[in-house]
Parts: C-alpha cells; structure tokens; sequence
C-alpha cells in the first residue's frame, strides 16, 4: 500500500533555528496537508497546499511557518526561527479525495 | 465550522468487554466522519471512515462505527477487547464539499485495557 514518508524521524535543534521537515507524498495525491500535535493533545490542523500554493491555513500557521513543493515530490514545512512551543509531532498528510487521507509516520520536533 | 467531541478522554475496560468510545460532530453540511488510532510513539493509523454510503461502517481489527445523523453521532465500538487495542483513537470531521480544508479533531480518548 502506498505510503506517505516523513524525514526525519526526530529532530532535535536550538530556540532560534530554522528547521525543515519533510514530506515525500503518494504520487497522485493532489491536496497536501501538515498537522501538529503537541505532547499529549489532540492533533491540529496547520495548512493545506494545492495546486502548488496554500489553501487554507490555521491560525497557528504564523508568518515563521513556510510550505512550498521545491521539486514537485518533497512537500516541504519549514520553521524559520523555532520556540520551545514548536515542540510537537509534526505530521504530513496526503489525499486525493476527501475520502482518503493518508498520513505519514510524523517527524517528533524537539526545540531546547 | 466543523467540530468534534469526544466524551471522556479515558476509557477503561476489561480484556474480552465491550468498547464504546463517543464521538459527536457538529457540521453545517454532509460530514465524512474518520477514527483513528494512535499506539505509542507512532503516527495516525486509519480505522474506519464514514463518507455518506452505509451508515454502519466495519474497520480494521474488528471495529464498527455507526453514523446517526439524528443524534449528530459516530461512536466506535469493538465486541470484544484486547490488550492490544490499548491505544490513543482521535475522531475526526471534514465536510464533504469541494475545498482543501483540513481535518478537524477530536482531544482524543485514552483506552486502557484491564487484564
């Protein structure tokens, strides 16, 4: 079956780092979506991309959040200058209907 | 705006009982409902998901969600439960027109499972 990969795996970096997670998506999906959920919570919409520019995003997804499809495969999120309260689990998903959401494993963000 | 409850963010129950854990939506149109389910230190795992067919929707390892519209419902229930359905289950909501929005979750249930 088809998988969404999230590299890395885990992440450790300093307050004030810039960080890129990424995404590589299922081939034919078309909506590309990043999730956040922060240690023991519940897990929260950050932005979805289509057609190669955001759709909708949250209001956690501030000006140090950055999205962009660089060489249309790797779907990327980027932290520009990472908080202690960036620490989460940061999940990529992919759909190509709204019946079907597949998501990655997650890359567990650690700022100190 | 969508948005999901789930009542009682720990359930416990013994090994071989029933599990009911609730879910209710709130949703201006048609939603496609969604459990998953969270083992430790992992990501999401699709269980089942209702997206406007048969309102009694069977998943994997032997869950059922059923879809009532009249009482704005999916609770998920498994006949009979094992230790390793120990797990953390999310529901989920997304409105079933056109549009890149996202999934809206639930705060999630804790499922212990007594020996």
């Amino acid at each position: 079956e088809p998988e969404v990969t999230q590299t890395p795996s885990h992440q450790v970096t300093q307050m004030g780092q810039e960080v890129i997670l990424r995404c590589v998506p299922i081939s034919n999906h078309l909506y590309f979506y990043w999730y956040r959920q922060i240690l023991g919570q519940k897990v929260e919409f950050l932005v979805s991309f289509y057609n190669n520019e955001i759709s909708e995003k949250s209001e956690i997804f501030d000006d140090q959040f950055s999205v962009e499809r660089p060489d249309g495969s790797n779907f990327t999120l980027k932290i520009r200058s990472t908080k202690l309260e960036d620490s989460a689990m940061y999940f990529c998903a992919t759909q190509q209907s709204r019946e079907g959401y597949t998501f990655g494993s997650g890359t567990r963000l650690t700022v100190v | 705006a969508q948005s999901v409850t789930q009542l009682g963010s720990h359930v416990s129950v013994s090994e071989g009982a029933l599990v009911l854990l609730r879910c209710n939506y709130s949703s201006s149109v048609p939603p496609y409902l969604f459990w998953y389910v969270q083992y430790p230190n992992q990501g999401l795992q699709l269980l089942l998901k209702y997206t406007s067919a048969a309102t009694l929707v069977k998943g994997i390892n032997g869950f059922e969600a059923e879809f009532k519209k009249s009482e704005t419902s999916f609770h998920l229930t498994k006949p009979s439960a094992h230790m390793s359905d120990a797990a953390e289950y999310f529901c989920a909501v997304i409105l079933s027109g056109g549009g890149a929005d996202g999934l809206t979750f639930g705060k999630g249930t804790h499922l212990i499972i007594q020996p």
